[in-house]
C-alpha cells in the first residue's frame, strides 16, 4: 500500500521555465512533508519542507505547496535550471511519535539547456 | 563537514553468501534509518533507531535481515542468506529531532549473483 504516491516517473522542462514535481498522499494523519533531491550515484539531499499548518513554504527558486483537502503537494522551481536535473522524491511523516518517514517513489526531472 | 558514511559503496555477492552492510551516522544525531531503493518502491524503509535502540523493523524480511547499533557511532544491516532479489541499493540515513530532515549516505550498491 503506497501511501505516498509520485504518479510522474520522469517530466522534462526548458531551462528557465516553471518544473512542477507533484505527489499525493493517502494517510491523513500525516502533517510534515520534505522534498528531497537525489544525484546518480549519490544519496538524497533534503531540499524543501512544509509543516500542516502551513499551504505554502518557500526558499530561493523552490516552493512548496500543500492542499490538505486534497491531500496533495507539489514542488515548484522557478527558473529550473540544468542542475535541477534530478530525481525528486517527496516523504511524508507525523510529527509527533514517529520518525518515520514514508518515501514516493521519485520523478526524474530533466531540464534542457 | 558532517556526512553519514556508508561501507562499502558497491558489493557483489554470490546468492547465499552474507552481505553486512556499515553506517556511521553523524555525530550527535540520535536517530538511524536504514532504507533500500528499488525501481518499483522507490525508497522502502527498512528499519529504523532512535539512541541505538530499534524502533521499527516492521519493513524488513525478519527471516535473513537483521539490523543492529552496537554503539552510536555504527549501525549494521545484515543479511543472510542474500537471494538476487536484495539487489538494490541500501541508505543509511540519520537525524537528530522528529521535526528535521535525515541526512542521508551515498549508499550501497549491493549485487547479489
Amino acid at each position: 500500500d503506497q501511501q505516498v504516491k509520485q504518479n510522474s516517473p520522469s517530466l522534462s522542462v526548458q531551462e528557465g521555465r516553471i518544473s512542477i514535481l507533484n505527489c499525493d498522499y493517502t494517510n491523513s494523519m500525516f502533517d510534515y512533508f520534505l522534498w528531497y533531491k537525489k544525484y546518480p550515484a549519490e544519496g538524497p539531499t533534503f531540499l524543501i519542507s512544509i509543516s500542516s499548518i502551513k499551504d505554502k513554504n518557500e526558499d530561493g527558486r523552490f516552493t512548496v505547496f500543500l492542499n490538505k483537502s486534497a491531500k496533495h503537494l507539489s514542488l515548484h522551481i522557478v527558473p529550473s535550471q540544468p542542475g535541477d536535473s534530478a530525481v525528486y522524491f517527496c516523504a511524508a511523516k507525523k510529527v509527533s511519535g514517529t520518525y518515520k518517514y514514508i518515501f514516493g517513489t521519485g520523478t526524474r526531472l530533466k531540464v534542457l539547456a | 563537514d558532517a556526512r553519514v558514511t556508508q561501507t562499502p559503496r558497491d558489493k557483489v555477492t554470490e546468492m547465499g553468501q552474507e552481505v553486512t552492510m556499515r553506517c556511521q551516522p553523524i555525530l550527535g544525531h540520535n536517530t538511524v534509518f536504514w532504507y533500500r531503493q528499488t525501481m518499483m518502491q522507490g525508497l522502502e524503509l527498512l528499519a529504523y533507531f532512535r539512541n541505538r535502540a530499534p524502533l521499527d523493523d516492521s519493513g524488513m524480511p525478519k527471516d535473513r535481515f537483521s539490523a543492529e547499533m552496537p554503539d552510536a557511532t555504527l549501525a549494521t544491516l545484515k543479511i543472510q542468506p542474500s537471494e538476487p532479489r536484495d539487489s538494490a541499493v541500501y541508505f543509511c540515513a540519520s537525524g537528530y529531532s522528529e521535526n528535521t530532515e535525515a541526512f542521508f549516505g551515498q549508499g550501497t550498491r549491493l549485487t547479489v549473483v
